[in-house]
């Protein structure tokens, strides 16, 4: 039971910024949302995580709507590189829980030249 | 840092053999996953250990399938025995508490084949 909805499949000109959507309508209160993707042949990457409010690294942003029921990773200029599966994971804290993680299908992301 | 190591990276075999996984996680850290990757099935996690206790057996598909922790650097995956159901890409991760979350770090995964 993956908590999450993602479309299964996005398409991005390179240097544009990809805007990859999740739906976590079930969401709890101290839940956060994660992301990781998988490049091709790799294991899964961990790229960004947020609670309630924006964050940004090194990689992507991270906006989370007010209600918390969906949130938006954002790779601001995307390269060929970034051509992956991206995965939206919602998972309790590990003071309450262990850190069982529940990957869905999610977005297969296309970066086009 | 080497990164989660996992050996070895292809494994084909025949039906009825034994396979053993094997998978070094990062120097300090204090918990290990083992997921299987296949396309029908996506990622599935199989077992969890923390400070080298399983926690979470309940992804195990039988009991052709067995997971141990001797110590904090070293995990093996066994199947025995092994069917054709069985190929996948299994993949180990571990994981440390660190400012309150925790980062999977996943190894390259070994692609097993049964014949």
């Amino acid at each position: 039971d993956a908590k999450t909805t993602q479309p299964p499949s996005m398409d991005c000109a390179e240097g544009r910024a990809a805007n990859l959507p999740c739906n976590h309508s079930t969401i709890s209160g101290n839940e956060y949302v994660y992301w990781y993707r998988q490049i091709h042949s790799q294991g899964p990457q961990y790229i960004i995580h947020g609670l309630k409010n924006n964050e940004t690294n090194e990689m992507a942003s991270l906006i989370i709507t007010e209600d918390r029921k969906s949130s938006t990773l954002i790779l601001p200029h995307a390269t060929l590189r970034d051509t992956a599966v991206y995965y939206c994971i919602v998972r309790s804290p590990r003071e309450t829980s262990y850190d069982k993680v529940i990957f869905g299908p999610g977005t297969s992301l296309s970066v086009i030249p | 840092d080497a990164g989660v190591i996992q050996s070895p990276r292809h494994e084909v075999t025949e039906m009825g053999q034994e396979v053993t996984l094997r998978c070094k996680p990062i120097s300090g850290h204090n918990s290990l996953f083992w997921y299987r990757q296949t396309m029908m099935r996506g990622l599935e996690l199989l077992i969890y250990f923390n400070n080298n206790v399983p926690i979470d057996d309940s992804g195990m598909p039988e009991d052709r399938f067995s997971a141990k922790m001797p110590n904090a650097s070293f995990s093996t995956l066994k199947i025995q025995p092994s069917e054709p159901r069985d190929s996948a890409v299994y993949f180990c991760a571990s994981s440390s508490e660190r400012d309150g979350y925790n980062e999977q770090f996943f190894g390259p995964g070994t692609r097993l084949t049964v014949l």
